[in-house]
């Protein structure tokens, strides 16, 4: 196993355009995570799956975001009318059903707004 | 709710010194704790965890760190500093049980090693 994989790894976008990452976690892990964090800051919870329910979204993740996890494998975060404070580093993070055993990051994608 | 203190921004040591860098956590009961590496323009690498009864935990790159209920702290420490330590250190917190298990991160602690 490769580990988390995320896609892209940067991402510059024109503000109001709409934006899609991709994150593919560890196999055998039934839990995905996606975490914001902005420069000096550490990583804020965005939301959580537990093999395809989403159930958890944090107060940051307006209605201008959406995620999903369609068959309890990989994620998808959308973005949509994007704008200059959404400028962050974006992480993905698995972890087996008992968290106990850690969670698994991925390298991230850095999305600029221009 | 949890939480994560990381007392100052900023750690700066000499190559050879210890390193000690300090995390105390709010919790009704006794979490999980992590420790985490970030290098610049990368994702987090685990350093090592708090989840059962041995209190002192060791992890890579020769970090420790000991879990002590009675001052709710999970500090971490290396007795000699190299120059590849140099980076962002975020102490993180998780429940032990629940449906929801997300890890809850402190504002991190830059550590810079001189030569």
């Amino acid at each position: 196993d490769t580990g988390v994989s995320q896609d892209p790894r940067h991402k510059i976008t024109k503000r109001g355009q709409n934006v899609t990452f991709r994150c593919d976690p560890i196999s055998e892990h039934n839990r995905l995570y996606w975490y914001r964090q902005t420069l000096g800051q550490g990583p804020e919870f965005l939301t959580y799956f537990q093999n395809e329910a989403q159930l958890e979204k944090s107060r940051l993740l307006s209605d201008r975001f959406s995620a999903e996890r369609p068959k309890g494998s990989f994620s998808t975060l959308e973005i949509q009318r994007t704008e200059q404070g959404d400028s962050a580093m974006y992480l993905c993070a698995s972890s087996s059903q008992q968290g106990e055993s850690g969670y698994t990051f991925g390298s991230g994608t850095r999305l600029t707004v221009v | 709710a949890q939480s994560v203190t990381q007392l100052g921004s900023h750690v700066s040591v000499s190559e050879g010194a210890l390193v000690l860098l300090r995390c105390n956590y709010s919790s009704s009961v006794p979490p999980y704790l992590f420790w985490y590496v970030q290098y610049p323009n990368q994702g987090l690498q685990l350093l090592l965890k708090y989840t059962s009864a041995a209190t002192l935990v060791k992890g890579i790159n020769g970090f420790e760190a000991e879990f002590k209920k009675s001052e709710t702290s999970f500090h971490l420490t290396k007795p000699s500093a190299h120059m590849s330590d140099a980076a962002e250190y975020f102490c993180a917190v998780s429940p032990r049980s629940g449906a929801n298990s997300k890890l809850t991160f402190g504002k991190g602690i830059t550590l810079s090693v001189r030569p």
